[in-house]
């Protein structure tokens, strides 16, 4: 099983309309996850994270925590031609220093 | 006011040259990283630096040895560059091992092995 497994894209929604992006991670001890976004060649950007179970938002960003479940998701809202990007899920390790970043679903947002 | 800044941006060279990659963060961060991303996209961690001191070293071959004079740079320097080295290498910065591991990235240095 991968460390991080992010649901296959690409994923192409029209504009105005809801993309949700699904996580699940392996270690149990995880306590930290990020969201990163990244424009075609350029470098991952942080947007999001989220440490406590439940839902954070942030604009049009909302991130929903389920620990239990070692699952994390984005769901980005309204979403615009400039939401079109690869997301990537990191979980932070528990016995590691490292963070271990998942595939990456790929948005593209139709006009 | 770069936050992570790499340089070069672009490195096109030959296989068997050395060539190196230098990094350097404003953000007063304790750690930083090397990372690469192959052409399918996945960001695969290399190395950390923590306080000058190496931390992670992941299955890299010695051909890449990484060089942190201050807490603030972290230059990665490859020898024999081999067509498989061809990628983008990412330099990141934390603020400290700690967590909760919020990670900054430079812009990448997009390196081609002809």
């Amino acid at each position: 099983q991968k460390e991080v497994e992010q649901n296959s894209g690409p994923l192409s929604v029209p504009e105005g309309a809801i993309a949700s992006l699904n996580c699940t991670y392996s270690d149990r001890g995880s306590q930290s996850f990020f969201w990163y976004r990244q424009y075609s060649g350029k470098s991952p950007e942080l947007i999001m994270s989220i440490y406590s179970n439940g839902d954070k938002e942030d604009g049009r960003f909302t991130a929903q925590l389920n620990k239990a479940s070692q699952y994390v998701s984005l769901l980005i809202r309204d979403s615009q031609p400039s939401d079109s990007a690869t997301y990537l899920c990191a979980p932070s390790p528990s016995n590691d220093y490292k963070l271990s970043f998942g595939a990456g679903t790929t948005v593209t947002v139709r006009a | 006011d770069t936050a992570v800044s790499q340089t070069p941006k672009y490195l096109v060279t030959q296989m068997g040259n050395d060539k190196s990659i230098k990094c350097e963060q404003n953000l007063g961060h304790d750690t930083m990283y090397w990372y690469k991303q192959d052409s399918k996209k996945f960001l695969k961690i290399m190395f950390s630096y923590n306080n000058k001191e190496l931390i992670i070293n992941e299955t890299v071959p010695n051909r890449f040895s990484p060089k942190s004079p201050d807490k603030a740079h972290l230059n990665l320097h490859i020898n024999s560059l081999e067509l498989g080295d061809s990628a983008v290498y990412f330099c990141a910065s934390s603020q400290d091992l700690r967590g909760p591991y919020e990670q900054y990235f430079g812009p990448g240095t997009r390196l081609t092995v002809t």
